[in-house]
């Protein structure tokens, strides 16, 4: 099955640094990547996806990059606020009800 | 739409003990899925399904039964609980192939304890 790797497992950053996570998956043939985001005791939230006919996309300050050859996406955030604490996850698919997904990245913004 | 919803919140079972952990969705969603959530682990697939009367098995199946007699309702069963089965669960409906949108969402998670 698909394996998705994820580092690193913990980020603190200065509030309004940027900051950058990246992820591996080992199946050619994933072909949907989305990113959710989960505060503490909450459920996870999708905050973007990509798709692998796409290099990268932007929303706001969020931005995915994807490289299809290398097998491996990231997900950056700029202007980073204390609101952006929490725990990322990246995930890989090739069909969209089977989500494998990294083990998460602790992010925490510095005030 | 209340979304995706789950029942119970916290559960706390001996070994040994069964019960189905409920989940349920308004949104006329064609997939759900089941994940557990383990320290460092991220989110594992259990079981999913693509519509009423088709199920499968994900990634962590053992110990666990499901079904699902309407599009509404996926509801999981541990049959036998064990202490490895201590873990966050948590239900995803996503719209399907007739929807040009993959995205899964989830509902606020059972807490599950197994003494």
């Amino acid at each position: 099955g698909e394996n998705v790797e994820q580092h690193p497992s913990t980020l603190s950053v200065q509030e309004g640094d940027s900051a950058v996570i990246k992820c591996t998956y080992s199946d050619s043939a994933s072909n949907y990547f989305p990113w959710y985001k989960q505060e503490l005791g909450k459920r996870p939230q999708l905050i973007i996806d990509i798709r692998s006919n796409v290099g990268e996309k932007k929303d706001q300050r969020i931005a995915v990059t994807l490289n299809k050859t290398a097998k491996h996406f990231s997900l950056h955030i700029t202007e980073t606020q204390p609101e952006d604490s929490a725990v990322y996850f990246c995930a890989a698919s090739k069909v969209d009800y089977k989500l494998s997904f990294g083990a998460g990245t602790t992010v925490t913004v510095r005030a | 739409n209340a979304g995706v919803t789950q029942t119970p919140k916290f559960q706390v079972l001996k070994t040994g003990q069964s019960m189905t952990l409920q989940c349920a969705q308004d949104m006329n969603h064609e997939y759900m899925s089941w994940y557990r959530q383990d320290p460092g682990m991220g989110l594992r697939l259990i079981h999913y399904s693509v519509g009423a009367g088709i199920t499968d098995q994900g990634e962590v199946p053992n110990g666990y039964n499901v079904s699902r007699s309407t599009t509404e309702d996926f509801p999981l069963r541990l049959l036998s609980a064990a202490p490895s089965q201590t873990s966050v669960y948590f239900c995803a409906s996503s719209p399907g192939r007739e929807v040009s949108t993959d995205t899964q969402y989830f509902g606020p998670g059972t807490r599950l304890t197994v003494l």
